[in-house]
């Protein structure tokens, strides 16, 4: 069966400090990865997706299929960071679900 | 763009009535809405997957009689939840996208959700 893990509930830093949030999968074949972030009062949005190989926001986040893990990296966390985020699996075949992680609250404190 | 709207945002009813949730795509036609639903502190659930002009397809465990997902058109999907009792209440939040479940390359774009709660 396919599952998203995030293993933090709570992930607290103060500002400009590294951040990685972390995001486990397993799924047998070729997954999609995404993070989503909820900013507070907002909708959940997408953040970046691992087929982009992009940075949003000096966020970045390289699937490592041997570790089958998803980890969300910033080098320097800003308060405007403080969400919830969410890793998020697609399978690979013709499907558009996604299967979402528990979440993980990231809170950048001054 | 891609703005999804979501109604009603709350609403609180009585047990044994049915309530309809709509979800909108306002600047966007999508071909494909999702419907999620959230407990507290809890991830988010996929409940069921809707195309246009063909019937919803339903997760496993989630009683299709139960939650009625109409999408009738490229803008407009609804869940009605019937005879609702206290355990159906919860956060119910969906997602449009411009591609059709076989096309997985097109994100989804989420509502603000529902926060729906049986007395």
């Amino acid at each position: 069966a396919q599952r998203v893990t995030q293993p933090e509930k709570l992930l607290s830093v103060f500002k400009g400090a590294p951040v990685e949030l972390k995001c486990n999968y397993s799924y047998s074949g070729s997954p999609e990865l995404f993070w989503y972030v909820q900013y507070s009062r907002q909708r959940l949005q997408l953040l970046l997706r691992h087929i982009s190989r992009e940075s949003i926001k000096g966020f970045t986040a390289d699937l490592n299929k041997g570790e089958t893990s998803f980890h969300l990296k910033k080098p320097f966390a800003q308060e405007e960071d403080s969400a919830m985020y969410y890793c998020a699996l697609k399978r690979s075949s013709n499907t558009g679900k996604l299967i979402f992680g528990q979440g993980t609250t990231l809170q950048v404190k001054p | 763009g891609a703005v999804v709207s979501q109604h009603p945002s709350w609403v609180i009813c009585k047990s044994g009535t049915s309530v309809k949730i709509e979800c909108r795509s306002l600047d966007f036609q999508a071909t494909t809405m999702f419907w999620y639903r959230q407990f507290p502190k809890q991830s988010l659930m996929l409940m069921a997957t809707s195309n246009e002009g063909s019937k919803a397809t339903y997760e496993q465990g989630v009683e299709k009689d139960k939650f009625l997902i109409n999408h009738a058109s490229l803008t407009l999907s609804t869940l009605t939840v019937t005879s609702a009792h206290p355990e159906d209440s919860s956060f119910y939040i969906c997602s449009a996208t411009t591609g059709g479940d076989l096309y997985s390359n097109q994100p989804q774009h989420f509502g603000d959700g529902t926060r729906l709660s049986i007395l």
